[in-house]
């Protein structure tokens, strides 16, 4: 089974600029996670899906990030522009089970590594 | 989400057992007590998951107290390829994982 694909790797650019990162969740994963990890602290959740729909995007700083999941598969985090404090890595999750229930059980990929300098 | 406490920092040596605990106090009733591993450059693993008593895969067992209080991820004889950051969550249904700054394991020879 394939695991959770993320593009780029890596990522540098400048303050105020635009960037993408990419991510296919696992076949079959109705939900999808981006979080950011900056250096030396855990992942913070930034949004979920379910399917194509927002869930929870409490902590995504909406005035310069944003993300899409049009058809329900792959999806899009966006930021424009970006700050120094932005520099970190993006990591995508999925999980096949869908809202209720106790257990969720994430697989994330290797995450996209961003520099803004 | 209940919020958990873990040790900064472990360090062991090859061949011995390594046992993380994790404190959440405020756990709820439906919550799940899961572990996620996360080396270098790499995105956070699930190692296991419970709900309470003990529970054993291929890499590690997972025990809880009746109380639920708190939790116990044991390794058997670690290896230098252990060296990680171990997360300890709680919570149930599909949200979004809280993470904690974990807990960073190093295994010396």
């Amino acid at each position: 089974e394939a695991g959770v694909a993320q593009s780029p790797r890596y990522k540098i650019i400048e303050k105020r600029q635009s960037v993408a990162f990419w991510c296919n969740p696992i076949s079959g994963h109705a939900t999808l996670y981006w979080y950011q990890q900056i250096l030396g602290q855990g992942p913070k959740l930034l949004i979920q899906f379910q399917n194509n729909g927002v869930v929870d995007d409490s902590q995504l700083p909406k005035d310069r990030f944003s993300a899409e999941r049009l058809k329900g598969v792959d999806s899009t985090l966006k930021i424009q522009p970006a700050k120094l404090e932005d520099s970190a890595v993006y990591l995508c999750a999925s999980s096949s089970r869908p809202g209720g229930g106790g257990k969720n059980i994430q697989y994330f990929g290797a995450g996209t590594r961003l520099s803004v300098l | 989400l209940a919020k958990t406490t873990q040790p900064i920092s472990m360090d062991s040596y090859e061949g011995q057992e390594v046992n993380i605990t994790c404190s959440h106090n405020n756990i709820a009733t439906n919550d799940y007590i899961t572990w996620y591993q996360q080396f270098p450059s790499q995105g956070p693993r699930f190692i296991i998951q419970g709900y309470k008593t003990k529970v054993t895969n291929e890499v590690a067992s997972l025990f809880i107290p009746a109380d639920r209080k708190s939790s116990t991820l044991s390794l058997p004889r670690v290896s230098l390829s252990d060296t990680a950051v171990y997360y300890c969550l709680v919570g149930g249904g599909a949200d979004g994982l809280t993470f904690g700054k974990g807990t960073h394991l190093i295994i010396q020879p």
